[in-house]
């Protein structure tokens, strides 16, 4: 099965400021990746799909990029809101698999 | 609205079995598949299968394939999972989570509130 691996394991910043997450595939996904949000207590939130694009009602402050093996979620003009864990997903390769998570914590 | 509302918590003992449900709600059940998916504490998810609920045709993660049992109900647009042989590490919070397309695009979209599964003798 295909090894999603995130990194940094948490990231602390400021309001305002900007994250970078990092995903990276044990072989390549192409870009059939997702990112998703999760807060305490509630189920994820898919956020990005196919690498690169934005699920409904998903602020534009949320991006992502990336091929391949290796993927970014960049979360731009962080809000309190924004404190979370993200998780990426993969489906090009059977089973699905999520990585072990990239926790955002907002100073 | 979408809605996907799962059964309540259960507490098992190890090697026993446990039967989740999901109750589909504001949308064709028939035309999206669903997907199961745990998270045990302080862990990522992970993903056991998913069902296409118009077919009937299940597609299990091979971890699970020898416990695991997928169906679905047209007549009352529910779910079902049920999980075999319960070990102490199957203890989480289980989802269902319908699919992103109509088409089975194989992204977990909208989910259930979670079903808390204990393992414990």
């Amino acid at each position: 099965e295909v090894v999603l691996t995130q990194s940094p394991p948490t990231l602390s910043l400021f309001p305002g400021g900007r994250a970078t997450l990092s995903c990276r595939a044990s072989q390549t996904v192409d870009t059939y990746i997702a990112w998703y949000q999760q807060k305490p207590g509630q189920a994820p939130r898919l956020l990005i799909y196919d690498a690169s694009n934005r699920a409904i009602g998903i602020p534009a402050r949320f991006s992502g990029s990336g091929s391949g093996t290796d993927f970014t979620l960049t979360i731009n003009y962080l809000e309190p809101e924004d404190s979370a864990v993200y998780y990426c997903q993969q489906r090009r390769w059977g089973p699905l698999t999520f990585g072990g998570g990239t926790k955002v914590e907002i100073k | 609205q979408v809605q996907l509302v799962q059964s309540g918590a259960e507490v098992k003992k190890p090697g026993a079995s446990v039967m989740l449900s999901c109750t589909t709600s504001g949308y064709t059940f028939i035309d999206f598949y669903v997907h199961w998916v745990r998270q045990a504490p302080g862990q990522g998810p992970e993903w056991l299968g998913v069902i296409n609920p118009k077919t009937g045709s299940i597609s299990y993660s091979p971890k699970f394939r020898d416990r695991v049992t997928m169906t679905r109900d047209t007549s009352t647009s529910t779910l079902y999972m049920e999980l075999s042989s319960l070990r102490p590490d199957d203890m989480a919070v289980y989802y269902c989570a319908r699919d992103l397309w109509d088409n089975g695009g194989y992204y977990p979209r909208l989910w259930g509130q979670g079903t808390l599964v204990i393992v414990s003798s």
